[in-house]
Parts: C-alpha cells; sequence; structure tokens
C-alpha cells in the first residue's frame, strides 16, 4: 500500500486550461502539504492543513486554490494555467497534533506530479 | 535570509568511498529537527535521517550518519563505502514552526538548495 499516493503522476497541459491534483494518505496523518520543486530542484511549501483546516499559504497566486475533504485527502486545484506553473508538485504529509510515538516526525512524500504547461 | 545552506551544488566520489555532504541552518529555535532527504532520477523523496536539536547523539541509520554540531549549526551527512545507486540529488531540511493555541501548528521544513552526488565505479 502506498503511503502518500498522488495523481496523476504526469500532466500535460495548454496555458489557461484549469486542472487538478489529488492526493491520499493513509498514515492516519494529521498533517498535509503540497510543495513545489521547481526546474533547479528547489522545494518550497505551499501549503499545509492540519485536519482539513488550512494552516500555511505561502504566498501562492490565488489561481492555487488547495482542499482537503477529510484529514486524508488534500487536493490541489490550478485555475488559468501559466508557463510558470510547469514544475513537480509534491503532497507529503506528517503527524504533528499529536506524537503518535516518540521519534515520530517523518514526513513522507508521495511521488510527485510533473505539471507542464504548453 | 536563507534557512538552510548547502554550498556543494555538485560531489563526487569514488565508489566504496565515504563522502560527506554539508548543511548549515540558521534558526532562533531551541526546538527543531533536520531531516536528510534523497531524490534520485525518478524523482520521489526518500528520507534518509532525522537528528532533533535535544539529540545528544549523532543519528545513523545504516551507512547514513548525520554529523551534527549544534554550536556550528551543521548537520552534514555522511554516506559510507558509496555506492552506484547512491547517484542522487540530495536535500538537507528543517522542521520549524510551533503548535498553536487553537490547536494546530504551523510545522513546515525548509529545504536547501540540494547537492547532487555521483558516484564512480
Amino acid at each position: 500500500d502506498t503511503a502518500v499516493s498522488q495523481t496523476p503522476k504526469y500532466l500535460v497541459t495548454q496555458m489557461g486550461n484549469d486542472k487538478s491534483i489529488k492526493c491520499e494518505q493513509n498514515l492516519g496523518h494529521d498533517t498535509m502539504y503540497w510543495y513545489k520543486q521547481d526546474s533547479k530542484k528547489f522545494l518550497k511549501i505551499m501549503f499545509s492543513y492540519n485536519n482539513k483546516e488550512l494552516i500555511i499559504n505561502e504566498t501562492v497566486p490565488n489561481r492555487f486554490s488547495p482542499k482537503s475533504p477529510d484529514k486524508a485527502h488534500l487536493n490541489l486545484h490550478i485555475n488559468s494555467l501559466e508557463l510558470g506553473d510547469s514544475a513537480v508538485y509534491f503532497c507529503a504529509s506528517s503527524q504533528e497534533l499529536v506524537r503518535a510515538r516518540r521519534g515520530d516526525y517523518g514526513y513522507t512524500f508521495g511521488s510527485g506530479t510533473r505539471l507542464t504547461v504548453v | 535570509a536563507q534557512k538552510i545552506t548547502q554550498t556543494q551544488p555538485g560531489m563526487f566520489v569514488q565508489e566504496k568511498e565515504a563522502v560527506t555532504l554539508d548543511c548549515t541552518y540558521d534558526t532562533s529555535d531551541q526546538s527543531y529537527g533536520l531531516f536528510w532527504y534523497k531524490q534520485p532520477s525518478s524523482g520521489e523523496m526518500i528520507f534518509l535521517i532525522y537528528q532533533g536539536s535535544y539529540d545528544e547523539q549523532n543519528a545513523t541509520e545504516g551507512r547514513y550518519s548525520l554529523n551534527f554540531q549544534k554550536a556550528r549549526k551543521s548537520a552534514n551527512l555522511v554516506i559510507s563505502a558509496s555506492q552506484l545507486g547512491d547517484s542522487a540529488m540530495y536535500f538537507c531540511a528543517m522542521r520549524e514552526g510551533s503548535l498553536a493555541g487553537s490547536g494546530g501548528s504551523n510545522y513546515k521544513l525548509t529545504f536547501g538548495k540540494g547537492t547532487l552526488l555521483t558516484v564512480n565505479p
């Protein structure tokens, strides 16, 4: 069973389109994230959610709208896609609010979604 | 200001030799965590090792060890007996944030720019 699964793995779309990326975690973690990795491989946080409540929104354009229907799912919807949105988007999860066991500080990442806007 | 600094954009090592990847960090928090992740060419992010700021001993996981020097704010990754499969991008990251009174938390990982390690046969 994949711990953090995100779909699709690849997404090629035209400028101006709207697209969504889905993420699900089966680890029982209470916090989920979206990270963006640019063409220079730099990883930067976009959003974080605690138990489906938005906590971090790091100066991301309004065209990006995350949605968390429950604490195991975090989706990312992008409106009016631009060339500069081309990147790899990673979903991740962690246990932050309640420590299940000592040392459980792991952040588990999905396999990434490579978005190419043409 | 950059919070995680990896000064080596690229490193080369011979197979079976040890290699050290540098990482320095900047924080005023007393409690924080440091991570290393490996990203092979296939793209996934693989957790390697974790060091808590209060951990007195350096973390070790198999061939990976973390040389934690708190006063210098450095958390270098040491890979012993390099293998060809170790060729990848390596990221140092710091967990920072806090628990809010409302019961939430704003913890997140902040990453360095990475070091591309190439293991030569």
